[in-house]
This record gives C-alpha cells, sequence and structure tokens, in this order.
C-alpha cells in the first residue's frame, strides 16, 4: 500500500501570516492524484485543494497553494493571510486508479490559528 | 443537493452487541466509501461500491463487518459482536464516478464508542 507521511502533528500560525504542511508519499506510480483535505474540530472533511501528478503547474486555490515535486514525492500545502477558520486538522492523500481509486491518508497536521 | 449524510452521528454500545450505521450519498453519485478513522490517525479505506455493487474490502474488514448498498443509494456498515477495539470514528464519502481525479465528499461520521 501506499505511504502518506506528515511529519509535523501540530503547527501554530500568527493570524495573517503565512505557513507551510508538510506532506511526502512513497509510490512507484506515475499517474495519480494528492489532495489536501481539512477537517474542522468535530466538522466533516472538506477537499483544500488536489493535485494531477502529471501537471507540473502547481495548484493554488484562494489562499491555499501548494508546492507539489514530483521527483522528491513531496506535496506541502502553504496557507497564506492565515485567518482563525483555517484552524482545523489537515490530511494528506495520494489516490490512484491503480489502487482502486481509494484514498491513502497520512496522520495529518493539527494547525492552530493564533490571534 | 445536502450532501453526504450519517446516521447516527454518536452511538454508545456494550462489547458483544451488534450495530449498524447508516449512509446516505450524495444523489447520483455512483461511488460510495467507508473509512475509519481512530483518535490521532487519518482516515483508513474500509471497503467501497460502485452502484450496488461492492467491489474492493480491506484486509482491516474483518468477517465480523458487512456492507451493503442495496440499491445504489444508501449504504449501510454492520459490526457484528463489537470489540473495543471497533472504537472509531466511521466516515462515509461519496464520488460522482470513478475517476481517480473525482473530490470524494464525506459525511460527518458516526463516532462508535464500545464499552
Amino acid at each position: 500500500a501506499q505511504t502518506v507521511t506528515q511529519s509535523q502533528p501540530e503547527m501554530s500560525v500568527q493570524e495573517a501570516e503565512t505557513v507551510t504542511l508538510s506532506c511526502t508519499y512513497d509510490t512507484s506510480e506515475s499517474d495519480y492524484y494528492l489532495f489536501w483535505y481539512k477537517q474542522p474540530p468535530s466538522r466533516q472533511m472538506i477537499l483544500v485543494i488536489r493535485q494531477e501528478a502529471y501537471k507540473q503547474q502547481n495548484a493554488t486555490e484562494n489562499r491555499f497553494s501548494v508546492n507539489f515535486q514530483k521527483a522528491a514525492k513531496s506535496f506541502s500545502l502553504k496557507i497564506s493571510d492565515s485567518q482563525l477558520g483555517d484552524a482545523a486538522m489537515y490530511f494528506c492523500a495520494y489516490r490512484s486508479p491503480n489502487t482502486g481509486n481509494q484514498f491513502y491518508f497520512g496522520t495529518g497536521t493539527s494547525l492552530t490559528v493564533i490571534p | 443537493d445536502t450532501g453526504v449524510s450519517q446516521d447516527p452521528r454518536h452511538k454508545i454500545t456494550k462489547r458483544g452487541q451488534n450495530v449498524t450505521f447508516r449512509c446516505d450519498p450524495i444523489s447520483e453519485h455512483n461511488r460510495l466509501y467507508w473509512y475509519r478513522q481512530t483518535l490521532g490517525q487519518g482516515p483508513e479505506f474500509l471497503t467501497y461500491f460502485q452502484n450496488e455493487a461492492q467491489l474492493e474490502k480491506s484486509r482491516l474488514l474483518s468477517d465480523r463487518f458487512s456492507a451493503e448498498r442495496p440499491k445504489g443509494s444508501f449504504s449501510t456498515l454492520e459490526i457484528q459482536r463489537t470489540e473495543q477495539g471497533d472504537s472509531a470514528m466511521y466516515l462515509c464519502a461519496s464520488s460522482p464516478n470513478a475517476l481517480a481525479g473525482d473530490t470524494q465528499y464525506f459525511g460527518p461520521g458516526t463516532r462508535l464508542t464500545v464499552l
């Protein structure tokens, strides 16, 4: 099974500042997708951003952007202008058509936003 | 579109009892997934359906677990003879198709506590 590693169990950021969450993964596939999901306390997981492995351009969604380094198998999430509502658990996930399209999730990073 | 719903949101049961959870996916979503999430971990894949067909089951899904999606709409997950190790959040997700890039939409989860 694919392995997704999030080495930062907890991170904190000052409101309006920028924070980067790290994710690495292990795969021998060339065709796959990477995702960042956000899980606020006691609320359901929602998609933050998605990256196709065959695209060299890094995905961007408003204040959220990724740094996708395919050769290094790294997929970090940058949150700019952090807001109090960004406080949540963030999960990195891997998905490939060769593995049944199921998600493989990391262990998550808990992000605290300091007012 | 009301999103993915799950019922109940919380379930407390005694060891040895059977429990059943229900998931209602977003209408017309063909794919339905079940995940288990324990404290401090990311969701772990259990099983998924393409319409009414159960296409894959994880090794985590012991013979005490059974899932159905009888008409290709809602799904149920039953755990027989519950054990304390079954205590976890059970998440359901749906996606429109079987494409790896498809977003999975998650429900709020059912938190199971086995005493």
